[in-house]
């Protein structure tokens, strides 16, 4: 693994499955976050994580939760996903004096 | 109000002009700033990063920071086609929670050749 790498690349989803989306960094990096972008809406913050074992929540959390038992794992989960839920989701990791966040490849998921 | 703000654009641009583009955002203890392009259907990539007031030059692009306005802009000079994508303002901050890294919605720059 070299930098970010989200699973799967994309997904459709019957309304009202479980799902998780994975994400794994191999930098050693402490902050971790998920995004969802929609048209004209940006990256909005889901969910965060500044180091293992804690997670904070974003402007857009309801519908999802994270975990971060070890640093290099961030997973998403969608208790049961609902058609709002249509996106394309981006997990980032960050050094802790870094400039750049690392951004995975996205994982576009659509909820039918 | 929305944390990072943009203007959505699309921000049309002739060959060579230059490209201006503004964010504006809600916190005061807001620590560092980004500046992101993302092509379409692609992951965001850094371009800028700026941390204390004035102006930074790389290349082509000049990110100013105003922190007593709360503002924070990109400026892309001799714009080229490829320089077509959508540009991401970012902003974190370190609160109770912890640091957060929060985006605007972006602005789309359409150069014109």
């Amino acid at each position: 693994i070299a930098g970010i790498t989200q699973a799967p690349t994309s997904q459709i989803l019957a309304a009202g499955r479980r799902m998780t989306l994975r994400c794994t960094q191999d930098m050693r990096h402490n902050a971790m976050y998920w995004y969802r972008q929609d048209l004209g809406l940006g990256l909005r913050l889901i969910h965060y994580s500044n180091t293992a074992g804690t997670t904070g929540k974003g402007e857009v959390p309801d519908g999802y939760s994270v975990s971060r038992a070890n640093t290099d794992d961030f997973p998403l989960t969608l208790a049961s996903a609902v058609p709002s839920q249509t996106s394309v989701y981006f997990c980032a990791s960050r050094p802790d004096r870094g400039n750049e966040a690392f951004f995975g490849q996205g994982t576009r998921l659509t909820v039918v | 109000q929305k944390e990072v703000e943009q203007n959505s654009g699309p921000l049309s641009v002739p060959e060579g002009a230059i490209a201006s583009l503004n964010c504006t955002y809600s916190d005061r203890v807001s620590q560092s700033f980004f500046w992101y392009r993302q092509y379409s259907g692609k992951s965001p990539e850094l371009i800028m990063s700026i941390y204390s007031n004035g102006d930074k030059e790389d290349g082509r692009f000049t990110a100013q920071l105003n922190k007593a306005s709360q503002y924070v802009s990109l400026l892309i000079r001799d714009s080229q086609p490829s320089d077509s994508a959508t540009y991401l303002c970012a902003v974190t901050s370190i609160k109770a929670a912890g640091n957060k890294l929060t985006f605007g919605g972006g602005t789309r720059v359409l150069v014109k050749p």
